[in-house]
């Protein structure tokens, strides 16, 4: 099946380890975005990747790292840099068609215990 | 720069009853696309619909209806006959022309249907 995985769903960690989220997919897209999201606060956007090999910050990409080494995977370390890790991370693709859409993984939830 | 504004932050309804869903949005490209999201209590954001900024014709999908205004920098969307499978979190985003821009999403608007 086509689609995005994001692994693990929840992830429990401990203040002052670096933790990385896995975002998979199959769908042959070249974009790759990770978002942060927390109640009340919409999606905000941490870090793109347009093409393999190259990333953007986006607008809160203090104390989170990635890499886009292959164009099927986009992996987010949320390091001990990072003030207030706890937040549900949303993966998503975007595809090279005129239209934009983006497509969303189903999620991971960390928590800093 | 552009931004998204959804101004309704939770709406409760009654089951059956037409609801709509505010989207004001800021740009200052002459093309753009602008799209709505459905985020159910499973968390993963399901995308509705795409509209360009060519394209003012509203748009019928079944229960769902969208209202594209460029006069008022709008796109609204409305639930007719609302159901409890209807209660999410709904977010409009806006998208420079470009292939493989950001998406920049509103805050989102929580619909809460009770039976």
């Amino acid at each position: 099946d086509g689609g995005i995985t994001q692994s693990p769903k929840y992830l429990f960690r401990k203040e002052g380890q670096n933790v990385t989220l896995s975002c998979e997919q199959n769908l042959n897209h070249d974009a790759m975005y990770w978002y942060r999201q927390d109640p009340g606060q919409g999606l905000r956007l941490i870090y793109y990747s347009q093409i393999v090999n190259d990333f953007q910050k986006g607008d809160i990409a203090e104390g989170y790292s990635v890499s886009r080494e292959k164009k099927e995977s986009f992996p987010l370390t949320v390091t001990s840099a990072q003030k207030n890790p706890t937040a549900f991370y949303l993966c998503a693709t975007q595809d090279r068609t005129p239209y934009n859409e983006q497509f969303f993984g189903p999620g991971t939830r960390l928590t800093v215990l | 720069a552009q931004k998204v504004t959804q101004a309704q932050t939770e709406i409760s309804v009654v089951e059956k009853e037409d609801v709509t869903l505010d989207c004001v949005y800021e740009t200052r490209d002459t093309t753009y696309y602008l799209f709505w999201y459905k985020q159910p209590p499973s968390g993963e954001l399901v995308f509705l619909i795409r509209r360009n900024s060519f394209d003012e014709q509203n748009e019928i999908s079944g229960r769902y209806s969208w209202n594209f205004q460029k006069s008022t920098s709008s796109f609204n969307f409305t639930i007719t006959a609302s159901q409890v499978v209807d209660s999410a979190v709904y977010f409009c985003a806006l998208s420079g022309w470009s292939g493989n821009t950001p998406l920049v999403f509103g805050k989102g608007t929580r619909l809460s249907v009770i039976a």
